[in-house]
């Protein structure tokens, strides 16, 4: 069975530049989410979807972060423009509910170099 | 507000040592769950445990163990005989039911290396 699926594996760009990455999670898995990792540090939650529904998007920065899941499947994180500081690893995961004692599985993430 | 602190930035260790990982954490809600994920080199986490907050038996599995301690709100991870394979990030993670549903606090990582 295939996991999450992130693309691109690495990007980098200029400042001010608009950026998108993109994740496929797991067939069947209605929950999904954006983490940020930056560099040293644990991941934090960007923003968690069930379905199509954003539930969880107290921690997205609204000013120059979007995304969107249509059809409840693939899922889109954009910046624009982007910072020096947004340089990160974008981790995309997914889980079959939304209890906390769901296992999520996690896609091998995007790393972004913003130059 | 929910806290995870791994105070082990990096361990190294000679392959075939014991090695403790530790884990505190902090939550207001009654009712939570800790886990334990490993970052490999190749980016992606891999669940390794989980625990409920009501479960507080000890847990082995293979070469890896499991202590949770509740009063001292601690969850470390043991890996006996460590081996050249298990250098990566492990990552403590906690996620509580009233307070952020699946949402994972996670630790700041701990970066191990076994040497051969």
């Amino acid at each position: 069975e295939a996991g999450v699926v992130q693309s691109p594996r690495y990007k980098i760009i200029e400042k001010k530049q608009p950026v998108a990455f993109w994740c496929n999670p797991i067939s069947g898995h209605n929950t999904l989410y954006w983490y940020r990792q930056n560099l040293g540090q644990g991941p934090e939650l960007l923003i968690r979807y069930e379905n199509e529904e954003a539930v969880d998007d107290s921690q997205l920065p609204k000013d120059r972060f979007s995304a969107e899941r249509l059809k409840g499947v693939d899922s889109t994180l954009k910046i624009q423009p982007a910072e020096l500081g947004d340089s990160a690893v974008y981790l995309c995961a997914s889980s079959l509910g939304t209890d906390p004692d769901t296992e999520a599985f996690f896609g091998q993430g995007t790393r972004l170099t913003v130059v | 507000a929910q806290k995870v602190t791994q105070a082990q930035t990096e361990i190294s260790v000679v392959e075939k040592e014991d090695v403790t990982l530790d884990c505190v954490y902090e939550t207001r809600d009654t009712t939570y769950y800790l886990f334990w994920y490993k970052q490999p080199p190749s980016g992606e986490l891999v669940f390794l445990i989980r625990r409920n907050s009501f479960d507080e038996q000890n847990e082995i599995s293979g070469r890896y163990s499991w202590n949770f301690q509740k009063s001292t709100s601690s969850f470390n991870f043991t890996i006996t005989a460590s081996q050249v394979v298990d250098s990566a990030v492990y990552f403590c993670a906690l996620s509580a039911w009233e307070t952020s549903g699946s949402r994972l606090t996670f630790g700041e990582g701990t970066q191990l290396t076994v040497n051969p």
